[in-house]
């Protein structure tokens, strides 16, 4: 089993200011993971994901995450933050094994950019 | 690609009436999940489907609700009666086992609300 805990439900930052949205995860096998974007009304958008590989990954939107095992977490980051990043955020784990599981899904984190 | 399609967008009815959610996958896809997001609990999968067969169901709520996926191309939530607690947003989403591993695309969610 898997969980994803998002250590803050609400971050708000000022415009053009850096941003870290906190991740952790707990699993007993080797996964992928995910951090989504929600816009109000819509539905989930990929922004990047960890498989395998440089622990170091690059998403759209100017978002970078870092995996750290040893830490179990997976966080993500811009450092510049645009009125247009206020949504959502999603971090999301998935076994890695040779199905395709469904992902669990943390309480997500609602960013809040100030102008 | 059109991208997943849900309908209704937006679904209210009474209290022991029958819902029915549908979803059409992205072509070619062959793997098709139902999630349910609300503030209390979060993003929850419901059930997932491999080329049309239900792979795991653990997370169904209750024998009130229902899945199925008679095509390649179609697959429905049924809610049998339905409770106001059912209230949420249902997310359907597919994936491609040849595609990026775990990643999942999203349609744009079925507001229900049960008065």
């Amino acid at each position: 089993a898997q969980s994803v805990t998002q250590l803050d439900s609400q971050v708000p930052v000022f415009e053009e200011a850096p941003v870290e949205l906190r991740c952790n995860y707990s699993s007993s096998v080797s996964v992928y993971l995910f951090w989504y974007v929600q816009y109000p009304n819509q539905g989930l958008q990929l922004l990047l994901k960890y498989l395998s590989g440089s622990t170091l990954v690059k998403g759209i939107n100017g978002f970078e995450a870092e995996f750290n095992k040893s830490q179990t977490s997976f966080h993500l980051r811009k450092p510049s933050v645009h009125i247009s990043d206020t949504a959502e955020y999603f971090c999301a784990v998935s076994g890695s094994g040779g199905g395709a599981d469904g992902l669990t899904f943390g309480k997500g984190t609602h960013l809040i950019i100030q102008p | 690609d059109a991208g997943v399609i849900q309908s209704p967008r937006h679904e209210v009815t009474e209290m022991g009436q029958e819902v029915t959610l549908r979803c059409k996958p992205i072509s070619g896809h062959d793997y098709l999940f139902w999630y349910r997001q609300t503030m209390m609990r979060g993003l929850e999968l419901l059930i997932y489907f491999n080329n049309n067969v239900p792979i795991d169901d653990s997370g169904m709520p209750e024998d009130r609700f229902s899945a199925k996926m008679p095509n390649a191309s179609f697959s429905t939530l049924k809610i049998q009666p339905s409770e106001p607690r059912d209230s949420a947003v249902y997310f359907c989403a597919s994936r491609n086992r040849r595609g990026a591993r775990g990643e999942q695309f999203f349609g744009p969610g079925t507001r229900l609300t049960v008065l």
